[in-house]
């Protein structure tokens, strides 16, 4: 699988729109962007993919440079629910998913 | 529905000893997987099954082995537990193993081995 990068961490306000970056510079034309995240002590939770085109849905946007090689999930507006630890990664084939480190995210009341 | 139900939720083994970790599904899901978790750490692939009868090896599956006798059910077990196996342990499935298959996880199994 390819390899995604993100930060180890990230702070938000409360009520503010939270950007997550990953950048996967090694991304084929077959991988799918996927997002899961994971609140404290419990199993992840997906959150959103993508391939080619921006995404929406009920919990975040998914926005995809026009070259692949980076993505960003948006959070409209930040809760304290929101605080998690999000993994971005590339799923292509009938691979199983593989997870880095992924991104801690801190919403600050 | 339930959706991925892991028992037990922890467990204490001194080293030497075996268990077996139950993952069921009740979404007629064909794929499931186990995970570790070590602290401060990603999840990584221990096994995981593309279907009733068949099992396949993982990033990290040496210690572990696995059975899928039953489509809903996922076993893990431990034949000699040592204590570079404490983690916490998630089992997963999902319907399609293709690029757009999203996993259900379930809430995670704690075991520590002294």
């Amino acid at each position: 699988d390819a390899k995604t990068t993100q930060p180890n961490s990230m702070e938000s306000n409360e009520e503010e729109p939270v950007h997550l970056p990953c950048n996967h510079s090694t991304i084929s034309g077959t991988d799918y962007i996927h997002w899961y995240r994971q609140l404290p002590s419990q199993g992840p939770e997906y959150v959103i993919h993508g391939l080619t085109s921006n995404v929406n849905n009920r919990m975040a946007s998914l926005a995809i440079a026009e070259d692949r090689k980076s993505s960003t999930l948006i959070l409209h507006r930040a809760t304290l629910r929101d605080a998690a630890v999000y993994y971005c990664i590339l799923r292509g084939g009938n691979t199983p998913l593989v997870f880095g480190k992924g991104t801690r995210l801190s919403v600050i009341a | 529905n339930a959706g991925v139900t892991q028992t037990p939720k922890f467990r204490v083994l001194k080293t030497g000893q075996s268990m077996t970790l139950l993952c069921a599904q009740d979404m007629n899901h064909e794929y499931m997987y186990w995970y570790r978790q070590d602290p401060g750490m990603g999840l990584r692939l221990i096994h995981y099954s593309v279907g009733e009868g068949t099992t396949a090896k993982g990033e990290v599956p040496d210690g572990y082995n696995v059975s899928r006798l039953k489509k809903q059910n996922f076993l893990l077990g431990l034949e000699s537990a040592a204590p570079s196996q404490t983690s916490v342990y998630f089992c997963a499935s999902s319907y399609w193993a293709g690029a757009v298959g999203e996993l259900f996880f379930g809430e995670g199994s704690r075991l520590t081995v002294l």
